[in-house]
């Protein structure tokens, strides 16, 4: 089982401000990760997809990098709606998600 | 635009089976670009992918879940559904199907189920 690590936990930002969430896989996916934002009582939402591909709909303000182990989803400057939990998920060997990250208010 | 809707028991009881059906609308569950999937989410916590089924009948389950799952397909309904066995309280979570490709990209607005005597 190909393992995802989220850092960090909690992550406190202003309005405006950059953020940067980290995914690490325990061994390569290619590029073969996707990041969803997940708000309270709703489903995830997909924002990107293949690493660096943004789904339909989603603002240009969030971007994704890869492939191989180490994932970054870039939120470059951030808005109220973005608070909420990040997670990733690869499909390179069956499927997992990581543990999330909670972007929270500052 | 297509849409997924979870249904089923919202209360099951410890070691019996879980049972709950996703209708696909507003499009064909057919669509040979896609497999639809399970997730569940305990309270509280993260996302677990359960398994998958493409429209031919094909699936490929979790391997930490794959004794208990089961995932068909109903074409002529449009839906596809899962079977989850000898369930304990560990299973207590809000359950979510979806269509994925290269991801999850259509998600129903998921269904709490708790398991309790």
């Amino acid at each position: 089982e190909i393992v995802l690590t989220q850092s960090p936990a909690t992550l406190s930002l202003s309005p405006g401000e950059r953020a940067t969430l980290s995914c690490r896989a325990s061994q390569g996916v290619s590029s073969y990760l996707a990041w969803y934002q997940q708000k309270p009582g709703q489903a995830p939402r997909l924002l990107i997809y293949d690493a660096s591909n943004r789904a339909t709909g989603i603002p240009a303000r969030f971007s994704g990098s890869g492939p191989g182990t180490d994932f970054t989803l870039t939120i470059s400057s951030l808005e109220p709606e973005d608070f909420a939990v990040y997670y990733c998920q690869q499909r390179s060997n069956w499927i997992t998600f990581g543990q999330g990250t909670r972007l929270e208010i500052k | 635009q297509l849409q997924l809707q979870e249904s089923g028991p919202g209360l099951v009881k410890p070691s019996e089976t879980l049972s709950l059906t996703c209708t696909v609308s507003g499009g064909s569950i057919s669509s040979s670009s896609y497999y639809w999937g399970w997730i569940r989410q305990p309270p509280g916590k993260g996302l677990e992918w359960i398994g998958s089924i493409y429209y031919s009948g094909s699936t490929y389950y979790n391997p930490s879940l794959k004794s208990r799952v089961t995932i068909s397909v109903d074409t002529s309904k449009n839906q596809f559904s899962l079977k989850l066995s000898s369930v304990t309280a560990a299973d207590t979570a809000v359950y979510y199907c979806a269509r994925h490709g290269s991801a999850f990209d259509i998600w129903g607005q998921g269904t709490m189920v708790t398991v309790s005597s």
